[in-house]
C-alpha cells in the first residue's frame, strides 16, 4: 500500500543534542511538508519541498534543516539551536504540485528532557 | 496577512445531536479549503476541498460548506466514532503550495 512513513514514532533527546526525523513516500509525490504541531495550536509550516533538490522555508525553519536528496525521502533535523522542540512533528506530501490534498505521516513525537 | 480561525475549540455533543463547526479565513485570494479530521496521536486524514463560495461536499455524516468567508462543517446525528480534532486549511494563491491551518476543534460525541 502506498504512504508516508515517519520514523521514529517516538524520540527522547537531551538538550543539546540533533535529530533527525525520518519521512519516507512511496506515493510518487513531488511535494512534500513538515509541519509541527503544539497543543492548542495550529499545524505551522517548517519547511516544505517541491522537487528533488530544492526545498524551501516555511514559517518557522529556524532551528530545523532539511535535504531533498530523492524523491521519495525528506529527513528533518532538530539542531541544538531550536529552542523549544518538544513537539508533535507531521511530515505531508501532494499530488499535483500546488493542487490537491496533503497526504500526512502518523507523526513523530519528540520529546526533549 | 493570511489567517485561519476555528471555532468552538471544544465541541461536546450526545450522539444524535446535530451541529456544526466553523472555520473563518482572511486570506488574499482562495486557491482552495481543506477540512481534515485528526485522532489523538495520528496524523490528519483528508475530508473535502472547497474551491469556490456556494461549493458543498458530503461524506457520510459530514457535509462541508464554502462562503467567500467561511466554512461549515455540519454534522449530522454524529455517532461516537466521529469524535476527533477536524481541522480546517486554506491555501492562498501565489504562496507556493503552502498550507495555513487553524488550531482545530476537538468534538466528542458521547453514546
Amino acid at each position: 500500500d502506498g504512504g508516508i512513513t515517519q520514523s521514529p514514532k517516538y524520540l527522547f533527546r537531551k538538550e543539546g543534542q540533533n535529530v533527525t526525523l525520518s519521512c519516507e513516500q512511496n506515493l510518487n509525490h513531488d511535494a512534500m511538508y513538515w509541519y509541527r504541531q503544539d497543543p492548542g495550536q495550529g499545524l505551522r509550516l517548517i519547511y516544505y519541498s517541491q522537487i528533488v533538490n530544492d526545498f524551501q522555508k516555511g514559517d518557522i525553519a529556524e532551528g530545523y534543516s532539511v535535504s531533498r536528496e530523492k524523491k521519495e525521502s525528506f529527513p528533518l533535523t532538530v539542531t541544538s539551536a531550536q529552542k523549544n522542540p518538544t513537539a508533535f512533528y507531521l511530515c505531508a506530501s501532494r499530488d499535483r504540485g500546488l493542487d490537491g490534498e496533503l497526504f500526512f505521516g502518523e507523526g513523530s513525537r519528540l520529546t526533549v528532557l | 496577512e493570511d489567517q485561519v480561525t476555528q471555532s468552538p475549540e471544544a465541541l461536546r455533543l450526545q450522539e444524535g445531536e446535530s451541529s456544526s463547526l466553523n472555520c473563518s479565513y482572511t486570506v488574499s485570494g482562495l486557491r482552495g479549503l481543506f477540512w481534515y479530521r485528526q485522532d489523538p496521536g495520528k496524523g490528519p486524514e483528508f475530508l473535502f476541498t472547497l474551491y469556490s463560495a456556494g461549493e458543498e461536499k458530503e461524506k457520510e455524516r459530514l457535509k462541508a460548506t464554502l462562503t467567500k468567508k467561511e466554512s461549515f462543517l455540519h454534522i449530522t446525528a454524529p455517532k461516537p466514532e466521529d469524535s476527533a480534532t477536524y481541522l480546517c486549511a486554506v491555501q492562498a494563491h501565489n504562496q507556493g503550495g503552502k498550507l495555513i491551518f487553524g488550531q482545530g476543534t476537538e468534538l466528542s460525541v458521547k453514546p
